[in-house]
């Protein structure tokens, strides 16, 4: 079974950093782009972040830039969000999603950012 | 960064009934359009690809045209389970963008 999940989430104060992380099992990995998307409490889906197959190549939403970072490991199956300075305005919950298509989504993983 | 902007925002549609729902983007992004459905605390699934190509295991009666700029999702025969948020999302350029979603309701 092709499958997605995340974990990572939690509470953090603003300023702060966490590192969320996406296992994929049931396809093969290393051949797909993948993406994070979040969407805040209530509101609509927000593209974050897209990396290539190899990890050579990554794309960011300018909200984003500069602080969160987005990697992977072929070798153990697993996408990776690294956030720092986190805002309040990061608050949401984070999806990682497979390929160009986005085709396969996660049920996602909370963070909430609040002091 | 190209917005795409959803009408309506909000439907409310009686079962069997047709829905059709817009999708127009802020420049020209040929078929680079897909189109997703959000269940209540559920995660996204995907609909229709490249405006028009639907999804396996999609049912039938969901589908999409459009291309450039103006693109529509049109459900037909509506059925209770298709109560949910539909979002549009462009992938001509980066950042990629999704619409503001449209909320469909079953009377």
């Amino acid at each position: 079974e092709v499958q997605l999940v995340e974990s990572g989430g939690g509470l953090v104060q603003p300023g702060g950093s966490l590192r969320l992380s996406c296992a994929a099992s049931g396809f093969t990995f290393s051949t797909y782009w993948m993406h994070w998307v979040r969407q805040a409490p209530g509101k609509g889906l927000v593209w974050v972040s897209r990396i290539n197959s190899g990890g050579s190549s990554t794309n960011y939403a300018d909200s984003v830039k500069g602080r969160f970072t987005i990697s992977r490991d072929n070798a153990k199956n697993t996408l990776y969000l690294q956030m720092n300075s986190l805002r309040a305005e990061d608050t949401a919950v984070y999806y990682c999603a497979r390929a160009y298509d986005m085709d396969v989504w996660g049920k996602g993983t909370t963070v909430t950012v609040s002091s | 960064e190209i917005v795409l902007t959803q009408s309506p925002d909000f439907q409310s549609v009686t079962p069997k009934e047709k829905v059709t729902i817009t999708c127009r983007a802020s420049q020209s992004i040929g078929s680079s359009l897909h189109w997703f459905q959000q269940k209540p605390d559920q995660s996204p699934k995907l609909l229709i690809k490249y405006a028009s190509q639907s999804f396996s295991g999609v049912p039938s009666r969901f589908s999409g045209s459009g291309s450039g700029t103006d693109f529509t999702l049109t459900i037909n025969s509506l059925e209770a389970e298709d109560a949910a948020t539909y979002y549009c999302r462009q992938s001509s350029s980066f950042p990629w963008t999704f619409g503001q979603g449209t909320k469909v309701e079953i009377k």
